[in-house]
């Protein structure tokens, strides 16, 4: 069945670490996007890319990076410089044009800094 | 302020209560999608409507899309403890129209057997 897969469920970061999130789908969809859940803020846009080789920022990319090889493969990295990422992080990905396409979403990876 | 404003914020009823949840816009709406999150989990798609005066339903979940009011609403008829949960609203507006979604801040619902 196709789908989004992100990896790992939980994860634990020590301050000053950089850690990287994977997020893959199989859906043969050209867009991806990584999303930041606070309680009570809803979805925040992270980094998204509409074709493979290229990405744009969002409203919160600072303290972030992403990059985009292959068209499956969308990995978001928390750098350091992140002064707040303990949070619920959302991959999803769309098939064209957000107007007629909707997302499809992963089941997220909760970071928290220990 | 927000680009897209969801109220109310939260919402407690008792088994099998009407209820509606409202999304409103602030910028021109392109297409509007509801969807539903169980804690710590992904989001699942519900409905999108694109037409002004469009009205979708699915079990006893309907939406419709005031494209006057730049403004939808999500009814949800005789709740039941599966229905509980946040609810979002995503729209493709404005300027960003066609590359990204905007969401909104979400409706957490609580439904009381």
């Amino acid at each position: 069945d196709g789908g989004i897969t992100q990896s790992p469920k939980y994860l634990f970061r020590k301050e000053g670490q950089n850690v990287t999130l994977s997020c893959e789908q199989n859906l043969n969809h050209d867009a991806m996007y990584w999303y930041r859940q606070d309680p009570g803020q809803g979805l925040r846009l992270i980094y998204y890319s509409q074709i493979v080789n290229d990405f744009q920022k969002g409203d919160i990319a600072e303290g972030y990076s992403v990059s985009r090889e292959k068209k499956e493969s969308f990995p978001l990295t928390v750098t350091s410089a992140q002064k707040n990422p303990t949070a619920f992080y959302l991959c999803a990905s769309s098939m064209g044009q957000t107007f007629n396409y909707g997302y499809t979403f992963g089941s997220g990876t909760r970071l928290t800094v220990v | 302020s927000q680009e897209l404003e969801q109220s109310p914020q939260s919402l407690i009823v008792q088994e099998g209560k009407n209820l509606t949840i409202n999304c409103t816009s602030s910028k021109t709406l392109y297409g509007l999608y509801w969807y539903k999150q169980k804690y710590g989990e992904g989001l699942i798609f519900l409905m999108m409507l694109q037409k002004g005066g469009e009205e979708k339903s699915h079990e006893k979940i309907t939406a419709k899309l005031d494209e006057k009011k730049q403004q939808s609403s999500l009814h949800i008829t005789a709740s039941q403890p599966s229905h509980a949960g946040i609810y979002l609203c995503g729209a493709d507006i404005g300027e960003t129209s066609g590359s990204r979604l905007t969401f909104g801040e979400g409706t957490q619902l609580t439904v009381n057997p």
